[in-house]
């Protein structure tokens, strides 16, 4: 039961235009939200976050968009670069049950490349 | 400041062996996370260990196992390897608990095949 899904394994953009990487969840419990990007050989980075009160988190050319509503995540990367190719992972923070903990919940991944 | 360690990078072994992989945290880290990453299923959780103590188990059978020590270093040992256990295996550390907003930071895995 995948309750992080981002439905793209692999996008492909031009240099300097936008590359948008959606994510859909399941739970409506997830209260925060954060975006991860995983270069060959190295372990994944945080990337951006955003908590669940909010709709949209700005870190420069990197933005990301919740819409609760939808269950919709979707991470921006303007303009895109040839360095953005990589991996990225979203990731939700689960409530736990009673006397549960937290846990955070990947998803299966896209693989962004950015052609110059 | 030193990044998450985790030896060995890569390794090799049979059906029905076991196997043990370390993580160092960054220092000062008290939690420690495992992650199993095959293709198509992204980062699965395995578990967390903070203050010594599996705060927090995701859905892998009894073989998949772990500890940490006094220094926070962590061990997961997987027994009685099957061939569906060849992954990248990551551990990710982080100052508090992982899911309480606290950012974590992944070491570059261990590379698992099981022949």
């Amino acid at each position: 039961d995948q309750q992080v899904k981002q439905n793209s394994p692999s996008l492909s953009v031009q240099e300097g235009r936008i590359s948008i990487l959606n994510c859909d969840y399941t739970n409506s419990m997830f209260d925060y939200f954060l975006w991860y990007k995983k270069y060959p050989a190295e372990g994944p980075t945080f990337l951006i976050s955003i908590s669940s009160i909010k709709d949209k988190n700005e870190d420069g050319r990197f933005t990301v968009f919740l819409n609760k509503s939808a269950k919709h995540l979707s991470l921006h990367i303007v303009p895109s670069q040839p360095g953005d190719s990589a991996v990225y992972f979203c990731a939700a923070k689960s409530v736990a049950g009673a006397g549960g903990y937290n846990k955070l919940i990947f998803g299966a991944g896209t693989r962004l490349a950015v052609h110059p | 400041k030193a990044g998450v360690t985790q030896t060995p990078r890569y390794l090799i072994k049979t059906r029905g062996q076991q196997v043990t992989l370390s993580c160092s945290p960054i220092s000062g880290h008290r939690s420690v996370s495992w992650y199993q990453q095959t293709p198509g299923q992204g980062l699965q959780f395995l578990f967390e260990y903070f203050s010594e103590t599996q705060r927090n188990k995701g859905n892998f059978p009894g073989r998949f196992s772990g500890r940490q020590f006094s220094n926070s270093r962590s061990e997961m040992n997987v027994s009685t390897l099957e061939l569906g256990d060849s992954a990248l295996y990551l551990c990710a550390s982080s100052r508090g608990l992982a899911a309480s907003s606290y950012e974590q930071y992944f070491g570059p895995g261990t590379r698992l095949t099981v022949t």
